[in-house]
């Protein structure tokens, strides 16, 4: 079975410029989450979407934002990108009921932002 | 209140050592406890987890000790091998909340 899978693998981007990351889930798996993991650090929740709706968002600007689609996969949109944007993006999946524990992640997309 | 300190930030350990990364975290609702291993180029990978109702939890030669009294928590790996050589993450959350916090990450390398 395909694991998580995130598109593209990696990005260079210029300032004021926008980004659309993918993501597509475990088959079965209804529940999407995106971090932020900034070069040394731990990674920081972006959002976490479930059934198609936001279930929670992380402490991030407006210039962020996402959607999940009736097959579960989700993009994530970044707007306006500062030199800060840099990080790997990371997207996971994880059961329906189990939205937090046993979270399965993707290899993520290494957004660099000149 | 919503941080878990990690530390070591790196540890170097021989092979056949036990390597042992330690946490914190102040909030008392966070009620699960997950370790993530990360190889490099790839996301992490749950390793090991525990809630509070336990104090250790055992996988293999992968343990987690919980101190609920002290809000602590570590990770045990016993034998250590080469390819146990990675970042270690902790994490909390509780079941109200819809996002892990996160530790900052120990760099664990295992000489041959």
């Amino acid at each position: 079975d395909a694991g998580v899978t995130q598109s593209p693998t990696h990005l260079i981007k210029t300032r004021g410029q926008h980004v659309t990351l993918r993501c597509s889930p475990i088959s079965g798996h209804k529940s999407v989450s995106w971090y932020q993991q900034v070069l040394g650090q731990g990674p920081q929740f972006i959002f976490q979407y479930y059934e198609k709706e936001e279930r929670g968002r992380g402490n991030f600007p407006d210039r962020f934002s996402a959607r999940q689609f009736p097959n579960y996969s989700s993009e994530l949109n970044v707007n306006a990108l500062l030199l800060g944007d840099s990080a790997l993006y990371l997207c996971a999946s994880s059961l329906p009921g189990a939205t937090n524990e046993k979270l399965f992640f993707g290899s993520g997309t290494q957004l660099s932002v000149l | 209140q919503q941080q878990v300190k990690q530390s070591p930030q790196s540890l170097i350990v021989q092979k056949g050592g036990i390597s042992i990364i330690n946490c914190a975290y102040e909030n008392t609702a966070f009620d699960y406890f997950p370790w993530y291993q990360q190889f490099p180029g790839k996301g992490p990978a749950l390793l090991i987890a525990i809630r509070p109702d336990v104090s250790e939890k055992k996988e293999g030669r992968f343990t987690i000790s919980f101190n609920k009294s002290a809000k602590q928590f570590s990770l045990h790996i016993m034998d250590s091998q080469p390819g146990d050589s990675a970042t270690y993450f902790c994490a909390a959350t509780s079941d109200s909340n819809y996002q892990l916090i996160w530790g900052a990450g120990t760099k664990l390398i295992i000489k041959p």
